[in-house]
């Protein structure tokens, strides 16, 4: 099993131009997570899924969008992009309720906003 | 509300302990505690989930006092291989039956020989 994987590793927008970061897991997880991680604040999350068609804000969703057509997608998109999106961006996913199961992470996308 | 960490940083030599606090003002269904080293993506280390079990594996163990909304992560004996930054996540309720991580800022830990 790959696990979880994000493409791509790196990449550098300039201001207001737009992309989608790629998340894919092969484990059959329901949950799926996008987290945005910036110098010692810790992890932020953008946005989750509990399933294929079902999506929902956390805590800093303005300017990102999401969708999950199927169980192992799940990419986040960046409209018009700002300096204030430049962070390292994490994907996970989780089997079920997060009371009973661990988050499994991909590697990162470090994003630079110009 | 981002759970509370501390301390922000601590350096240890090799064989000596150390512990990392978490605590939150909410109250908690359960609380994760991972691992991140230096441009890796973060690694799952445990969950603790109501009930203040004190669970562990290696030399690495944690407790849970729901009470006081707080847990701790206990590292004994450190090895270089524990440097790293240590992120405890708290789970509430968000709502239909969905649950959230909230992580705090992190602890860096540097053990050095």
């Amino acid at each position: 099993n790959a696990g979880v994987t994000q493409t791509p590793k790196f990449r550098i927008l300039k201001i207001g131009q737009s992309m989608t970061l790629q998340c894919t897991q092969d484990m059959n997880h329901n949950y799926m997570y996008w987290y945005r991680q910036d110098p010692g604040m810790g992890l932020k999350l953008i946005y989750y899924s509990v399933g294929a068609g079902i999506t929902d804000k956390g805590e800093v969703p303005n300017g990102y969008n999401v969708s999950r057509s199927t169980t192992e997608d799940f990419p986040l998109r960046l409209e018009l992009a700002a300096p204030s999106q430049t962070s390292v961006y994490f994907c996970a996913s989780s089997y079920s309720s997060t009371s009973y199961n661990e988050q499994f992470f991909g590697p990162g996308t470090r994003l630079t906003v110009l | 509300q981002q759970p509370v960490q501390s301390p922000q940083a601590v350096i240890l030599r090799e064989g000596e302990d150390a512990v990392i606090n978490c605590s939150s003002s909410k109250a908690l269904y359960s609380v994760h505690w991972y691992r991140q080293k230096h441009g890796e993506a973060p690694v799952f280390l445990m969950i603790l989930l109501k009930g203040g079990e004190q669970k562990g594996h290696d030399k690495i163990s944690a407790s849970f006092n729901e009470k006081k909304q707080q847990s701790s992560l206990y590292l004994t004996a450190s090895q270089l291989s524990y440097s790293g930054t240590y992120f405890c996540g708290t789970e509430w309720n968000s709502g239909a039956g969905s649950y959230q991580l909230t992580f705090g800022k992190g602890t860096k830990l540097s053990v050095i020989p």
